[in-house]
């Protein structure tokens, strides 16, 4: 139980062009989703946390106009990355906090973002 | 300000030998104190979470200590695998009740050679 899944698992795209980022947790409902972007040999860093039906609360420093996070649902959140630069490029992470243990956080498998 | 540091930065073991990794941190309010596996290229994946009143706790080969009053908690790996190569993230929660805030570690990058 508690699986989160995210699609694309990976995504290379042109500079100036957005791409979409799905988030689902696939057997419970998740009443909050948070979205990390990782890069290489670095930790998760936290870019902003969204409850399901309300704007998301962006991290400082994170441009809450270039990454446009939409929870619809209890079990979809969407991150979407507009007119994306290669230095977007990146490992990008969603968690969801929910099911029986609704301090956990149960992360996706990642989503590897190359701009060119 | 709240951080979470780890060492090893990296390490590397010979197959079937055991490990220890650190992590020290300076995080209030404390709530809980997670370890996670980190393959490379993938999400991470939960391998013990301990609250305050929580000083071991084992899942499988790998059993992760707390000590409360010094800040410091282990993640000791036994009889290694080479399943066991990836990153091992310390992350401590911080807050009293409701919404948590993760703080992160840099993580220890560990090699298990054959």
């Amino acid at each position: 139980g508690a699986v989160v899944s995210q699609h694309p698992s990976w995504v290379i795209c042109k500079s100036g062009t957005s791409v979409k980022i799905e988030c689902r947790s696939l057997d419970f409902q998740a009443t909050t989703m948070f979205w990390y972007r990782q890069f290489p040999k670095q930790s998760l860093m936290l870019m902003a946390t969204s409850n399901e039906g309300s704007k998301a609360t962006y991290e400082q420093g994170v441009e809450k106009d270039k990454f446009l996070i939409n929870h619809a649902s209890l079990t979809l959140s969407t991150l979407t990355v507009t007119s994306a630069h290669p230095e977007d490029s990146s490992f990008y992470i969603c968690s969801a906090n929910g099911g029986q243990r609704t301090y956990e956080q149960y992360f996706g498998p990642g989503t590897r973002l190359t701009v060119t | 300000k709240n951080q979470v540091e780890q060492s090893p930065q990296s390490l590397i073991i010979l197959e079937g030998k055991n490990c220890t990794l650190q992590c020290n941190y300076t995080v209030s309010p404390f709530s809980n104190l997670r370890w996670y596996k980190q393959d490379t290229g993938r999400g991470p994946v939960s391998l013990t979470i301990m609250t305050f009143s929580e000083n071991t706790k084992s899942n499988g080969r790998y059993t992760a200590t707390l000590d409360a009053d010094t800040k410091q908690s282990s993640l000791h790996i036994t009889a290694s695998q080479l399943s066991d190569s990836a990153s091992y993230i310390c992350v401590v929660s911080a807050g009293n009740t409701g919404f948590q805030k993760l703080v992160f570690g840099t993580g220890t990058r560990l090699l298990v050679s054959p």
